[in-house]
């Protein structure tokens, strides 16, 4: 009864190959975000979608980018990945975007970059 | 934006006895604070949380308490277990089209038998 899925769980590339992580949801929830979570350090907003409106963080590099076809999936794609991305990429929901909703955590994916 | 700032980065107690791990935020317009445990390699678990208008929150043996006015929310676990060792995020959410959830840097807490 998994509510918030990601796929895969662990996910290997090479440098500068690009790589693509999903995410879905059996929640029906509005909103859904990737959080990237480097090693013993906290979860990073990276950007999110309200239904069908992204929202970049100013701060999120350009090779960094995401789709979301419909309600209950969406994806986070990384055009070059370097080193540095090697990280847990996190994926959460939240019924409306309010500031007092829970998030919903997925499993994650862990990326390693060789 | 807002800054969150949690301490103390490691925790280690015995046992049986209390931890208590602090907060602290700087956008006087975050209205939620929830808290997170982590295990090693898994996602963040919602353990508690409390909404801007409330000033203290209990759930069995974790509390959380927050004082506005001094921008600062604490987590306590009383009868400490094994169990309990983790990493803990406090985190202070805040509206900016949609909800931010800005966390701290984490505390590792290791309860000793």
């Amino acid at each position: 009864d998994a509510m918030v899925i990601q796929n895969p769980r662990y996910q290997v590339t090479q440098f500068g190959k690009p790589v693509t992580l999903s995410c879905s949801q059996t929640l029906n929830h509005n909103v859904m975000y990737w959080y990237q979570q480097k090693s013993s350090q906290a979860p990073k907003l990276l950007f999110h979608y309200y239904d069908k409106d992204f929202n970049n963080e100013a701060d999120t590099p350009d090779n960094f980018q995401s789709r979301r076809p419909n309600t209950s999936f969406c994806f986070l794609d990384i055009r070059s990945p370097g080193l540095g991305d090697a990280a847990m990429y996190l994926c959460a929901t939240s019924r409306v975007p309010q500031g007092t909703e829970k998030l919903f955590f997925g499993s994650g994916t862990q990326l390693s970059v060789l | 934006g807002e800054n969150v700032e949690q301490h103390p980065s490691t925790l280690s107690v015995q046992e049986g006895d209390s931890a208590v791990i602090k907060c602290t935020y700087s956008d006087s317009a975050s209205n939620y604070f929830p808290w997170y445990k982590q295990e090693l390699g898994k996602r963040p678990q919602l353990i508690i949380d409390i909404r801007s208008n409330v000033g203290e929150k209990k759930d069995q043996r974790i509390a959380v308490t927050l004082n506005k006015t001094a921008k600062h929310f604490s987590l306590h676990i009383t009868e400490t277990q094994p169990e309990d060792s983790a990493v803990y995020f406090c985190a202070a959410s805040i509206w900016r089209g949609a909800q931010k959830l800005v966390f701290g840097q984490g505390t590792r807490l290791t309860i000793n038998p």
